[in-house]
């Protein structure tokens, strides 16, 4: 088992600038989680899934879109991405209330 | 609302020496708590969970943590520390329902040799 992987692990982007971030699971669990990880802030839910086609908002959605058309895949968009995007990217899955932490994307938008 | 808090932003200690960092919460049901440990670079990985029974819960890596619902605290603990062990720790409670956690903003631990 892969865990959980995310792909890029570090991207510098251009403000006004879009990407997506993939998270993929291989162990078929139902909920999966975007966070980011700010110095001093922890981890802030910024969009979750419960279940394959459907998303939901979290503490800090905005600027940021996601889609879950796939079970194992969870993408997360930035559609023109701002310097106060300028974080540490982590998607997890879970089946219950325990979650599973890929490896994180760091992302610099200049 | 419920938050989490980690009092102490970073803490130092010696090789071989005891370890406790502090977690308290804030939420009005039964909560699911968690230690999640981050070592520089990688994702979190999950140390222990407190669901419900017995109040003092074992983990990996020669932790342990106490739930006190009296004092809203899930402490961790270390008898003896490892140089292996610096890394940032996050205290988490798991929201009734079951798919979203509140993270605390994490303890730095450096050890000294």
């Amino acid at each position: 088992n892969a865990g959980v992987t995310q792909t890029p692990k570090f991207r510098v982007l251009k403000t006004g600038q879009s990407m997506t971030l993939l998270c993929a699971q291989d162990m078929n669990h139902e909920y999966m989680y975007w966070y980011r990880q700010d110095p001093g802030m922890g981890l802030r839910l910024i969009h979750y899934s419960v279940g394959e086609g459907t998303t939901a908002k979290g503490e800090v959605p905005d600027g940021y879109n996601v889609s879950r058309l796939k079970k194992q895949n969870f993408l997360l968009g930035l559609e023109s991405a701002a310097p106060s995007q300028t974080s540490v990217y982590f998607c997890a899955s879970g089946r219950s209330e325990t979650q599973y932490f890929g490896p994180g994307t760091r992302l610099l938008v200049l | 609302a419920q938050s989490v808090t980690q009092p102490d932003i970073h803490i130092t200690v010696s090789e071989g020496a005891s370890l406790e960092l502090r977690c308290n919460y804030s939420y009005g049901a039964t909560p699911y708590l968690f230690w999640y440990v981050q070592s520089p670079g990688q994702g979190l990985q999950l140390l222990l969970k407190y669901f419900s029974g017995d109040t003092l819960v074992q983990g990996i890596k020669g932790f342990e943590a106490e739930f006190k619902r009296s004092q809203s605290s899930f402490n961790l603990r270390k008898p003896s520390v490892h140089w292996s062990d610096a890394a940032e720790y996050f205290c988490a409670v798991g929201l009734t329902g079951g798919f979203k956690t509140i993270f605390g903003a994490g303890t730095r631990l450096f050890v000294k040799a």
